[in-house]
């Protein structure tokens, strides 16, 4: 079965960068990796994803590794807004089957 | 606001009950997705439907089913409740169905079974 692993909680101060890792050890071949952010009393809303490269856009970047085991979701500079519950997503699609396994979720805090 | 609306917002039951939770996706969006979120399980994907058919299944219980109707809201049943089923249920909608599409959720329903 697929796994996904974060730790539970991150500090940061404001305005320096984050780097939230997490553990996608069952990956294979075709299968993403997405992360979703959740604010406290809202749905989870979609940050990036990736599958063998590493990706930029305006919210975040994505740095996945050479194994594609792990992953480190980057935000470049902590707002209060960036205050959240950060999942990640391991999405496999094949062979008839398809699964989005999430992971516990990081709750990131961050300092004024 | 992510174009995807739900309802009810809260939902109060008793075991043995069953419930209907809607969905209405956004605008142009093909596929609905259902999720619960549970301080124990964490967020875990239920099914999903892309243009009324039925295209994967995730931890979804026998006692759940959903469906998708032509005008592309969907509907998740939960019979037999249990008091293990109180949780937040989130819908999610994507333009197309395959691997990698963006997904909108919905404010969720929050379910209590008494």
């Amino acid at each position: 079965d697929a796994k996904t692993t974060q730790p539970n909680s991150m500090e940061s101060n404001e305005e320096e960068p984050v780097h939230l890792p997490c553990n996608h050890s069952t990956i294979s071949g075709t299968d993403y990796i997405h992360w979703y952010r959740q604010l406290p009393s809202q749905g989870p809303e979609y940050v990036i994803h990736g599958l063998t490269s590493n990706v930029n856009n305006r919210m975040a970047s994505l740095a996945i590794a050479e194994d594609r085991k792990s992953s480190t979701l980057i935000l470049h500079r902590a707002t209060l807004r960036d205050a959240a519950v950060y999942y990640c997503i391991h999405e496999y699609s094949g062979a008839g089957s398809y699964q989005l396994t999430f992971g516990k979720g990081t709750k990131l805090s961050v300092i004024p | 606001d992510s174009g995807v609306t739900q309802t009810p917002k809260h939902l109060i039951t008793a075991t043995g009950q069953r419930v209907t939770l809607r969905c209405s996706p956004r605008s142009g969006d093909l596929s609905v997705y259902w999720y619960q979120q549970s301080l124990d399980q964490g967020l875990q994907f239920l099914i999903q439907y892309y243009n009324g058919e039925e295209r994967a299944k995730g931890n979804i219980l026998e006692r759940f089913s959903a469906q998708q109707f032509p005008d592309l809201h969907s509907e998740l049943n939960l019979s037999s409740l249990e008091l293990g089923d109180s949780a937040l249920y989130f819908c999610a909608s994507s333009e197309a169905g395959g691997p990698y599409n963006e997904q909108f959720f919905g404010p969720g329903t929050r379910l209590t079974v008494l």
